[in-house]
């Protein structure tokens, strides 16, 4: 049974770097069959995904379009954990962020449905 | 941009049964899964539904997915509700880039 654990700081000033860690147990990260995803809800954007990062022989990422410019996903094997960079962040990436992995439609898709998720972290943009 | 429309808010009373919405913007609602989840405060989302019509085993048969292509939308019915239902909905789909999508969310009120 797959289980996420998240980390990360809550506070984030303005035009700085937002970095959070996924800790995964019960599969492995560098898996053929799953993905691993960044999801973020607030009260104005509702939930909103953010991307993904999965192993097909090679390493694949996939970014929302709204934050392509900003952001980084990234597998670290010798710790099976992937983690979040959103850089130049601003009081409207205020959120609760949450990492999830991808259980797939169809061996291999890196797409499907969420399941599990973690536990959150609550990140606040604030000088 | 492909959007998921849902109700803000829905009704309804212990015993009875209710269906939320989830209203596809564009193309054809039917050309992707769609997933549901239900949150409750402080919590992270759970599936309820997967693929349509699936429920993850320990969800109760009490929860039932179906899509209706006439309306471009795909609907989550809870069946003899209880008060632990009460609850945030959301659905999921994906767009053309299969980037996931999902609803606003609906908050479920039994009372």
């Amino acid at each position: 049974q797959v289980q996420l654990q998240q980390s990360g700081p809550g506070l984030v000033k303005p035009s700085q770097t937002l970095s959070l860690t996924c800790a995964i147990s019960g599969d492995s990260v560098s898996s053929n069959s799953a993905a691993w995803n960044w999801i973020r809800q607030s009260p104005s954007r509702g939930l909103e995904w953010l991307g993904r990062t999965y192993y097909r022989s090679k390493w694949y990422n996939d970014y929302a379009v709204s934050v392509k410019s900003r952001i980084t996903i990234n597998p670290d094997t010798s710790k099976n954990q992937f983690s979040l960079q959103l850089n130049s962040v601003t009081p409207e990436d205020t959120a609760v962020y949450y990492c999830a992995v991808t259980v797939p439609h169809l061996s291999g898709e890196p797409f499907g449905w969420f399941d599990p998720w973690g536990q959150g972290t609550l990140v606040t943009v604030s000088s | 941009n492909f959007m998921l429309t849902q109700p803000h808010s829905v009704s309804e009373s212990p015993g009875k049964t209710v269906t939320i919405s989830c209203t596809g913007s564009s193309g054809s609602i039917a050309s992707n899964y769609v997933q549901w989840y239900q949150q409750r405060p402080g919590s992270a989302p759970t599936t309820v539904i997967y693929e349509d019509n699936q429920r993850p085993s320990g969800v109760p048969d009490r929860f039932s997915g179906s899509i209706d292509s006439s309306s471009n939308s795909a609907s989550l019915t809870i069946s003899g509700l209880k008060t632990e239902d009460e609850a945030d909905y959301y659905c999921q789909s994906y767009d053309s880039s299969n980037h996931a999508v999902f609803g606003g969310g609906t908050q479920l009120t039994v009372l």
